[in-house]
């Protein structure tokens, strides 16, 4: 099964951009690339997805490398409500999104 | 719509007990998934339902623990007996068909066992 590989933690400063990056060399042709977060105290929840193309959406922006072995997802103006575990996970395809976690990215927001 | 609905938010039993989770999926998506988290193991997919039936259930964890969809609108997750090492968070999430789809997350059930 194709993994991802993401630092522990990252901070940024609030009204700044962030990259948070994610490895997944393993990757296969049909695998989808999401990204959820999780809040303090909350579920999961969805920020972005993407296949082979860069994705745009009101949350964030889902940069994906050429080969897709990596991509970043992108914070454009983080606040301190962005401070979250990020999740970047591959979807293992067929009719389900089978989503498996990993231990993400903790990203702290400094005012 | 209210989001997938979880019942109850926090549970505290004896160990030995039964305990049963509740989920509500959002109306219309034909996936159900339940997660445990805890911190030592992160978050854990246990097992999930397409169209009401089980597909994957090789994340359960032991025989103690038993899951239901009895129809499209309600999921349980059961353990029978319980023990202090099932406390945990427990999430249920929804989505619709296929790997191109967004899932959505339960507030989750606090499970506490003494």
């Amino acid at each position: 099964d194709a993994k991802t590989t993401q630092p522990n933690s990252m901070e940024s400063n609030e009204e700044e951009p962030v990259h948070l990056p994610c490895n997944h060399s393993t990757i296969s042709g049909t695998d989808y690339i999401h990204w959820y977060r999780q809040l303090p105290s909350q579920g999961p929840e969805y920020v972005i997805h993407g296949l082979t193309s860069n994705v745009n959406n009101r949350m964030a922006s889902l940069a994906i490398a050429e080969d897709r072995k990596s991509s970043t997802l992108i914070l454009h103006r983080a606040t301190l409500r962005d401070a979250a575990v990020y999740y970047c996970i591959l979807d293992y395809g067929g009719a389900t999104n089978k989503l498996i976690f990993g231990t993400g990215t903790l990203l702290a927001v400094q005012p | 719509d209210a989001g997938v609905i979880q019942s109850p938010r926090h549970e505290v039993t004896e160990m030995g007990q039964e305990v049963t989770l509740r989920c509500k999926p959002i109306s219309g998506h034909n996936s159900l998934f339940w997660y445990r988290q805890t911190m030592m193991r992160g978050l854990e997919l246990l097992i999930y339902f397409n169209n009401n039936v089980p597909i994957d259930d090789s994340g359960m964890p032991e025989d103690r623990f038993s899951a239901k969809m009895p129809n499209a609108s309600f999921s349980t997750l059961k353990i029978q007996p319980s023990e202090p090492r099932d406390s945990a968070v427990y999430f249920c999430a929804s989505s619709p068909d296929g790997s191109n789809t967004e899932a959505f997350f339960g507030q989750g059930t606090r499970l506490t066992v003494v």
